[in-house]
């Protein structure tokens, strides 16, 4: 375990609907990210939030809605999502944003859109 | 723009044997970071190599960076049927690690 949680595992969606999925960090970091993995594709960086305060927005959709209360929980809200969005969506917390911080993923989201 | 691009895009070898994954990539870097992937799963970190480092070692694993080259490489050794995985490098350019499309690596027992 490396003490990032992520709920829901699976989530299966249709294209109207709405939902969140949740993040929790349990190692006092105060960095955390979303990021997207599709198959044979990069990891691509979402969103980078730093004591709460949202620091990196890579361009996202407005469909994806991220939220982040206090230094240890993360969430990612979705809405209209499209079949294309069908990825593993994963979590990760390092103690700051720095460059040299190693990063610690949860075991991520597999979300399919229908 | 991708930062680090790993090669070869797929390895497959007996238990036992040598792995060596390369990585190459773009710009200047501070450090480069190598992280494996079980299917389906998260990323876990192995080893961080900073800019005026050659090599490093951790276990099995040894990693060497060539920044006249702008490459690094990834050796596991005496390799094990646990050790198939997906394995990237992740550089920290511009301001946020980016990583490769990564090696996926299966050890055959």
């Amino acid at each position: 375990e490396t003490g990032v949680t992520q709920t829901p595992r699976h989530l299966v969606m249709g294209m109207t609907n709405k939902k969140s999925l949740k993040c929790e960090q349990h190692l006092g970091h105060n960095a955390m990210y979303w990021y997207k993995q599709s198959a044979k594709k990069p990891l691509e960086l979402m969103f980078v939030y730093n004591f709460k305060e949202q620091t990196e927005n890579n361009s996202v959709p407005s469909r994806f809605s991220p939220e982040c209360p206090n230094s240890s929980h993360l969430f990612l809200h979705l809405h209209t999502l499209q079949p294309e969005d069908s990825a593993l969506y994963l979590c990760a917390s390092s103690q700051q944003t720095g460059y040299t911080d190693t990063q610690y993923f949860g075991p991520g989201t597999r979300l399919t859109v229908l | 723009s991708q930062q680090g691009e790993e090669d070869p895009q797929a390895l497959s070898i007996q238990e036992g044997e040598n792995a060596t994954m390369n990585c190459s990539y773009k710009t200047s870097i501070n450090n480069l970071q190598w992280y494996r992937q079980n299917s389906g799963r998260g990323l876990v970190h192995l080893i961080l190599i900073r800019s005026n480092e050659r090599e490093k070692h951790s276990g099995r694993l040894r990693v060497t960076l060539d920044t006249s080259k702008k490459s690094s490489s990834l050796l596991i050794t005496a390799s094990r049927a646990a050790d198939t995985a997906s394995y990237f490098c992740a550089t920290d350019e511009p301001r946020q690690l980016t990583f490769g499309s990564g090696t996926q690596l299966t050890v055959l027992p």
